[in-house]
């Protein structure tokens, strides 16, 4: 079956401009991550999706971050007013209910100028 | 907050040899899992092996496996018979399960090349 996918691929973005990034989970998987990769400070959780449940959004950097679940399937990254340091990869990830395997997704790489 | 480390930034193997790449960690849980996940230059993070904190077996899946020693918060990879494609980036992660959130902690990764 399909895996993880996200859209767009790449996106550069000029500072100061909001960007959404985009995740379709593996359909019947209840559970979904964003994690951010970057240089400076390596794999970082982000936000946790679980069914219809409240998120755990401890992992957001600042409130310029959100996301949002709809329908318990794919998922909408959020960044406002991109700044610099919010160049990264951003990866999503899906799982069955629990402490199972996170399937990953191959990533947007977000570029501020 | 439990933190994982990985000591080795960049590891090099030749073909057909074992390398060994290590992982501790830190944490205060008695219940939790680990995780090697690879990453090749494609961005595709794709699970290697996974290892619940209290099964005392090591896991095994073909090539890979791992050394756990619970006592020392170790959990390094062992390759076997390395290959061209097993050039990737190797995170080490740590899972604390029962909060509500199995998000993952991660090492700062091991830069493996297999040289032919």
């Amino acid at each position: 079956g399909a895996g993880v996918s996200q859209s767009p691929s790449n996106k550069v973005t000029e500072k100061g401009k909001d960007v959404e990034l985009r995740c379709d989970p593996i359909s019947g998987h209840t559970a979904l991550y964003w994690y951010r990769q970057s240089l400076g400070q390596g794999l970082e959780f982000l936000i946790y999706f679980q069914g219809n449940s409240a998120p755990d959004k401890s992992g957001l950097p600042s409130d310029r971050f959100s996301a949002e679940r709809t329908g318990g399937s794919v998922s909408t990254l959020t960044i406002q007013r991109t700044q610099q340091e919010d160049s990264a990869v951003y990866l999503c990830a899906s799982s069955p209910r629990g402490p199972r395997e996170q399937f990953f997704g191959p990533g947007t790489r977000l570029t501020v100028l | 907050a439990q933190t994982v480390t990985q000591s080795q930034p960049e590891m090099s193997v030749q073909e057909a040899e074992t390398v060994t790449l290590s992982c501790t960690y830190d944490t205060s849980e008695s219940n939790y899992y680990l995780f090697w996940y690879k990453q090749p230059p494609s961005r595709q993070m794709i699970l290697v092996i996974r290892q619940e904190a209290y099964k005392q077996q090591n896991a095994t899946e073909n090539r890979f496996s791992v050394n756990f020693q619970k006592a020392a918060k170790s959990f390094s990879l062992k390759i076997s018979d390395s290959q061209l494609g097993d050039t990737a980036m190797y995170f080490c992660a740590f899972m604390k399960p029962g909060a509500g959130s199995y998000q993952l902690t991660f090492g700062k990764g091991t830069k493996l090349s297999v040289i032919p």
